[in-house]
């Protein structure tokens, strides 16, 4: 059950586009759909921002996007706004009904 | 609306035990698998437990099992997880979430847990 692997920070000017990897293994991210990304703001709890890899529920900006080559998940926003400045964490189905979590990593809209 | 508040966090003592509650509104609970995920402040986040809809299943972080126990009561609305043999690294915010085709969806705000003498 080790964490995936995600860049401490990423940054990026408004209206430009960041991309966040998160890389596990054949264990975990490679072998399942499961791939899910959450937004979490200082003090505030997680908001799913992307589930199934590329799904996004109601409401959340279609800005945000995901996809999965092989053991990497990537989560995609285009047009950078101030509002998405916060910590980003992936997680994944890790088989044995067990779930990871990325180490986060720190958006910043310069 | 989907609403999860948490509590029974506090100060314990290491060895001690402590009882966490996730009080469920807004939704059918009994219908749904839920999930425990710690966070240590200032660092991320790492899956607990997880329960299925009816209490049949659980599952644990190879980090808690043996020490906690996920729990809960559908006719309350309410998700428990009991905790014991606390060890200074539990420290944590711990949440209670809502099962989304196998991802947690909605998200309590958290309760403080410290282990410290």
């Amino acid at each position: 059950q080790s964490a995936l692997t995600q860049p401490r920070s990423v940054s990026g000017s408004p209206e430009q586009s960041a991309t966040i990897s998160c890389t596990g293994t054949s264990s975990d991210v490679g072998s399942y759909n499961y791939v899910s990304w959450y937004q979490q703001h200082p003090g505030k709890a997680p908001k799913l921002m992307i589930y199934d890899v590329s799904k996004r529920p109601s409401g959340v900006p279609d800005r945000f996007s995901g996809s999965k080559s092989g053991n990497t998940a990537s989560l995609i926003i285009s047009g950078l706004q101030p509002e998405d400045e916060a910590d980003y964490y992936c997680c994944s189905y890790a088989g044995s009904q067990t779930w990871v979590f990325g180490g986060g990593t720190k958006l910043t809209v310069l | 609306d989907v609403q999860l508040v948490e509590s029974g966090g506090g100060l314990v003592q290491p060895g001690g035990s402590l009882r966490l509650s996730c009080a469920a509104s807004g939704f059918t609970f009994s219908g749904y698998w839920m999930y425990w995920v710690r966070q240590v402040p200032g660092k991320g986040l790492a899956w607990v437990s997880r329960i299925k809809y009816d209490g049949t299943y659980t599952s644990y972080a190879d980090s808690v099992k043996g020490r906690f126990t996920v729990s809960r009561d559908n006719a309350k609305n309410t998700l428990y997880l009991q905790m014991n043999s606390l060890r200074a690294e539990d420290t944590a915010v711990y949440y209670c979430a809502r099962d989304y085709s196998s991802v947690p969806d909605y998200w309590g705000q958290g309760t403080l847990v410290t282990v410290s003498s």
